[in-house]
């Protein structure tokens, strides 16, 4: 499968306990993204990477997460102290875009963004 | 920020039939608008998007529209099957950064 891949698939964890995620983009794309989807609603964005460097934050995106790709391939996202309000899906997605910064525009058929499958996280 | 209103939230249609789902976006800057269709339990994939540039694009049975002056785009699917089944989430984001900013999607049933 070479599409974006995610780790785990479902995680149950009890509120106040650290989890964290793994997405692994297609390859050749330099720009991942990860979103946050509760059920009946659409995905909600959380942050984005183009390479190595995070280059927005959604406000959505409290102190207790974070997230990192520190070589530009793979990235994780880290919620801290998890409360219940935290169970959702969580969804990497990737694209490929220019390597000229953020302000540069990718070519219009490489913008696609393609999704993970999601991680599923419930905290009790 | 972008602002995204989905409309509507359910449609039934009897195979067959057309369905249109219709979007509209707050933020002029705004300029791609990619539909997804994610079916239970699975990721969204991207079925089709138009640019600013044009005002219809049409794949097979699918056709989107977009009125850059009304902020308005539309999905419209015709001879639907069964297994167009799925919920459809419209979404628009802009040149020089790609936040997407989604509706709140369209659960769309077919019946046989």
């Amino acid at each position: 499968d070479t599409g974006v891949s995610q780790d785990p698939r479902h995680k149950i964890t009890k509120r106040g306990q650290n989890v964290t995620f793994r997405c692994d983009p297609i390859s050749e794309h330099n720009r991942l993204y990860w979103y946050r989807q509760t059920l009946g609603q659409g995905p909600e964005f959380l942050t984005y990477f183009q390479n190595e460097a995070q280059l927005e934050k959604s406000r959505l995106l409290s102190d207790r997460f974070s997230a990192e790709r520190p070589k530009g391939s793979f990235s994780t996202l880290e919620i801290q102290r998890t409360e219940q309000g935290d169970s959702a899906m969580y969804l990497c997605a990737s694209s490929l875009g220019t390597s000229g910064g953020a302000l540069s525009p990718p070519s219009w058929p490489k913008r696609d963004q393609y999704f993970g499958p999601g991680t599923r996280l419930l905290v009790l | 920020g972008e602002n995204v209103e989905q409309h509507p939230s359910t449609l039934s249609v009897q195979e067959g039939d057309s369905a249109v789902i219709k979007c509209t976006y707050s933020d002029s800057a705004s300029n791609y608008f990619p539909w997804y269709k994610q079916e239970l339990g699975k990721r969204p994939q991207l079925i089709i998007d138009i640019r600013s540039n044009v005002g219809e694009k049409k794949d097979q049975r699918i056709a989107v529209t977009l009125n850059k002056t009304a902020k308005h785009f539309s999905l419209h699917i015709t001879e639907t099957q069964p297994e167009d089944s799925a919920v459809y989430f419209c979404a628009a984001t802009s040149w020089g950064y790609q936040k997407v900013t989604f509706g709140t999607g369209t659960k769309l049933q077919v019946i046989p």
